[in-house]
């Protein structure tokens, strides 16, 4: 059973400071990550993707993957009240019909 | 452009009744994934389709559910005789061929079973 780990907080942070998210599975050969953000009643919108070792920077947002730890984290500077949702990670297995792997989500709480 | 859509958005049934969930996806895409997503809990797949053909249904109830995604028209999943377990949101996401880990996905359906 490949599984993804979360921890489901909430995490609570202020506004401006650095929220960090962190997600750690059990396929060691996984290949491709993800992390998709989900507000309130609504549906995940892909955010990230990352696939070699090391940190992917798209404006606010960073992925860090470490495959040897089989962790990938998401780290949001300057969070903002708009940022508040939970954030699933995901990961594509190595084999099978290569469908994503979902993890159960960490809630994300930007306090003004 | 638009983007995959899913309806209804809201559907109530009583135990017993069929639910039926439709997927349009997004222009060019052939494939269709559904999902489901309990309170509380992360997004379980449930079956991967191509037009005409069920790709992987690995994480389908063996009872009850049935998906279908015809040469023409919207994805369907199926739901008979529902009972109050089935009560989630159902989300429909697709792909362009060959790429399935670039999903997006439809707004939802949210089941209610009384």
């Amino acid at each position: 059973q490949k599984e993804v780990e979360q921890n489901s907080g909430p995490l609570s942070v202020p506004e401006g400071a650095i929220a960090s998210l962190n997600c750690t599975y059990s396929d060691r050969v996984s290949q491709s990550f993800f992390w998709y953000r989900q507000y309130s009643g609504k549906s995940p919108e892909l955010i990230m993707s990352i696939y070699s070792n090391g940190d992917k920077e798209d404006g606010r947002f960073t992925a860090q993957l470490n495959k040897a730890s089989q962790y990938v984290s998401l780290l949001i500077r300057d969070s903002q009240p708009s940022d508040s949702a939970t954030y699933l990670c995901a990961v594509r297995p190595s084999g099978g019909s290569y469908i994503p792997t979902f993890g159960r989500g960490t809630s994300l709480i930007v306090h003004p | 452009n638009a983007g995959v859509m899913q309806n209804p958005r809201h559907l109530v049934r009583r135990r017993g009744q069929e639910a039926r969930l439709r997927c349009s996806p997004m222009k060019g895409h052939s494939h269709v994934y559904w999902y489901r997503q309990l309170p509380e809990e992360g997004l379980k797949f449930m079956v991967y389709l191509q037009k005409e053909n069920i790709i992987d249904e690995s994480g389908m109830p063996k009872e009850r559910f049935s998906a279908e995604f015809p040469k023409e028209g919207p994805s369907i999943l199926r739901i008979q005789q529902v009972v109050r377990g089935d009560s989630a949101a159902y989300f429909c996401a697709s792909s362009p061929q060959g790429k399935t880990d670039t999903q997006y996905f439809g707004p939802g359906t949210r089941l209610t079973v009384l």
